[in-house]
């Protein structure tokens, strides 16, 4: 039972470059968000997809984009990293919207923005 | 504005102690909330699922509460152990659609042997 897989795990960044954090998921779920966890914040949602080929804005977008080509897949994208982008990541799908359904959460993506 | 706040932000007790983590939201029209672990350098697990109809969910040693009227939730864990050190979690959902749920700060919780 995979469930929700983040890759990569760890990465450290130059200010500047531009990566890729890919989220993948066997539930056959419909719906996928990216948050990000800063210390003493909680978790804020960046983007988010109801279904393949769709994606839409959350509370935090900006400096960020992202794709969902597959059902199973949704990609998030730093275009020109920045430090106040230094954060840990979390993927989370699930079959309902998130406010009616229970989220299962990938083990997280640690980045660093030097 | 929707706000979701966790007090105390870090808690210790000794083993076998019952304890109460409090969550407390503003707006008290919610959907849902839900109560999540979160253990170091992992992921987020759902514990427990309150519908705004319910007053109480239980699991285990977790009973999770829920006091719309003023704001509030607890959760609940009998006869701690050190597996339960980890960092708790409440999310409120105040509607169905994606964009409607709240994460607390957390509470980071230490059983001592």
């Amino acid at each position: 039972n995979a469930g929700v897989t983040q890759t990569p795990k760890f990465r450290v960044l130059k200010t500047g470059q531009s990566m890729t954090l890919l989220c993948a998921q066997d539930m056959n779920h419909e719906y996928m968000y990216w948050y990000r966890q800063d210390p003493g914040m909680g978790l804020r949602l960046i983007h988010y997809s109801v279904g393949e080929g769709t994606t839409a804005k959350g509370e935090v977008p900006d400096g960020y984009n992202v794709s969902r080509l597959k059902k199973q897949n949704f990609l998030l994208g730093l275009e020109s990293a920045a430090p106040s982008q230094t954060s840990v990541y979390f993927c989370a799908s699930s079959l309902r919207p998130a406010g009616a359904n229970v989220l299962t959460f990938g083990a997280g993506s640690r980045l660093t923005v030097l | 504005k929707q706000e979701v706040t966790q007090i105390p932000a870090a808690l210790s007790v000794p083993e076998g102690e019952n304890l109460v983590l409090n969550c407390s939201f503003t707006d008290s029209a919610i959907y849902n909330l839900q109560w999540f672990r979160q253990d170091p350098g992992k992921g987020l697990t759902s514990l427990l699922l309150i519908q705004s109809s319910q007053r109480e969910q239980t699991s285990g040693r977790l009973n999770a509460s829920l006091d719309k009227s003023s704001g509030r939730s607890t959760l609940y864990i009998a006869a701690s152990q050190p597996g339960d050190s980890a960092t708790y979690l409440c999310a409120v959902s105040w509607g169905t659609s994606y964009d409607k749920v709240i994460f607390g700060p957390g509470t980071s919780l230490s059983v001592i042997p």
